[in-house]
């Protein structure tokens, strides 16, 4: 089955604390891509990656870092967490005319 | 560069009348343009698409919407929701060989009984 995976679903974590949030797909896609959810804001993107080794920043990257060492993952790095980056996350994967998403990382920064 | 603008936050209607969520985008490319629905608590489905040919396009759940490129609009309609219909809906464009999905900020739709 086509997917991409997220994990974890859910997260809690404390300011300053270092966490990586997993995405990989098996749909051999070029490119990824972060965003995150807002309430009014819609989804901004974060970061996306056009193919392994290229990476590019979004409209809200400050706080964040990516890497794509391999096609299929593309995880989301923050390094030091702070409570405005409590949000709802969301990988993709695509071929421009076709994506998919994950099921989302709720992660709550305190 | 891409932009969607979504020219309602918010959408309230009664159960089994027609409804019309507006979508404007933005490009100096040919594009490609996507509604996808978010019910409470779950993730992103693709609710219809339009890459090229017809203008009119529907979707599931009864869904369509027409591309207009004089004037940059992809307006979503249902002739009569549904109570189930209650969710958030968004538009997004990308472009053929330009892998970047651009989001608007959402229509929260509200159907009343």
């Amino acid at each position: 089955e086509a997917q991409v995976t997220q994990n974890p679903r859910y997260l809690i974590t404390v300011t300053g604390k270092k966490l990586t949030v997993t995405c990989s797909q098996n749909m051999n896609h070029e490119y990824m891509s972060w965003y995150r959810q807002d309430p009014g804001l819609g989804l901004r993107q974060i970061y996306y990656s056009m193919n392994v080794e290229v990476t590019d920043k979004g409209d809200v990257p400050e706080g964040y870092k990516v890497s794509r060492k391999e096609k299929r993952n593309f995880p989301l790095i923050l390094e030091s967490p702070s409570p405005n980056q409590t949000s709802l996350y969301f990988c993709a994967s695509g071929t421009g005319s076709d994506y998919t998403f994950g099921s989302g990382t709720r992660l709550t920064v305190v | 560069a891409q932009s969607v603008t979504q020219l309602d936050s918010q959408v309230p209607v009664f159960e089994e009348a027609p409804v019309e969520l507006r979508c404007n985008y933005s490009s100096s490319v040919s594009v490609y343009l996507f509604w996808y629905v978010q019910y409470p608590n779950q993730g992103l489905q693709l609710l219809l698409k339009y890459l090229s040919g017809s203008t009119l396009v529907k979707g599931i759940n009864g869904f369509e919407a027409e591309f207009n490129k004089s004037q940059t609009s992809f307006h979503l309609r249902k002739p009569s929701v549904h109570i189930s219909d209650t969710a958030e809906y968004f538009c997004a464009v990308s472009a053929p060989f330009y892998n970047k999905l651009i989001f608007g900020a959402g229509t929260r739709l509200a159907v009343h009984p």
